[in-house]
């Protein structure tokens, strides 16, 4: 069993959806999540960050973890164009590297 | 201006020749990291680099090795190219222990 499982997709949907990826883990011990967003031939960007259990919103994102089913979400709502990317979760223990999910390709169509 | 650089951003090269990238960062980070993402997205980690001290990746090739001068730059040095090291390599910088990573931009590497 791979450390973070992500669906790869490809995921598409029409402007203007809520779009919900998602993350399972097996390492308890992980409690620093983060949500990554990579444009065709550029480097990952940070775009959510949490720390433990719980919800953060920013606009149209919400991260959530859900540490005792080991098990974190992303929701865009007002999905647009603009968020056609591939979204990648990571995490990572205290003091140790961050592992990252296979990533979720997104195209959000006009 | 860019955080995390990495040149070149496109190499195409012969089995068997050896190449190297370079990345440098501005933020003042004191861990640097390499990358590798294939053609699935999937991005797994070589090598992290904190404060001189280089923690290796042990499903790494030795072919691999990186190369810090100082706190700012690691350079990916590659021998004997294979043809399963076409991939985009990506150099990013962070704080322990759970700050973000920035990442460069990635340099996609396609051996013939």
């Amino acid at each position: 069993q791979k450390e973070v499982e992500q669906d790869p997709g490809p995921l598409s949907v029409p402007e203007g959806a809520i779009v919900s990826l998602n993350c399972t883990y097996s390492n308890s011990a992980f409690q620093y999540f983060m949500w990554y967003r990579q444009y065709s031939r550029k480097g990952p960007e940070l775009l959510m960050y949490t720390y433990s259990s719980g919800n953060k919103e920013d606009g149209r994102f919400t991260a959530q973890v859900d540490k005792s089913s080991k098990y974190i979400s992303l929701f865009i709502r007002d999905s647009q164009p603009s968020d056609s990317a591939t979204y990648l979760c990571a995490m990572k223990e205290y003091n140790n590297d961050m592992r990252f999910g296979a990533g979720t390709r997104l195209t959000v169509k006009p | 201006d860019t955080a995390v650089s990495q040149t070149p951003k496109y190499l195409v090269t012969q089995m068997g020749n050896d190449k190297s990238i370079k990345c440098e960062q501005n933020l003042g980070h004191d861990t640097m990291y390499w990358y590798k993402q294939d053609s699935k997205k999937f991005l797994k980690i070589m090598f992290s680099y904190n404060n001189k001290e280089l923690i290796i990746n042990e499903t790494v090739p030795n072919r691999f090795s990186p190369k810090s001068p100082d706190k700012a730059h690691l350079n990916l040095h590659i021998n004997s190219l294979e043809l399963g090291d076409s991939a985009v390599y990506f150099c990013a910088s962070g704080r322990v222990p759970g700050g973000e990573l920035f990442f460069g931009e990635g340099s996609r590497l396609t051996v013939l």
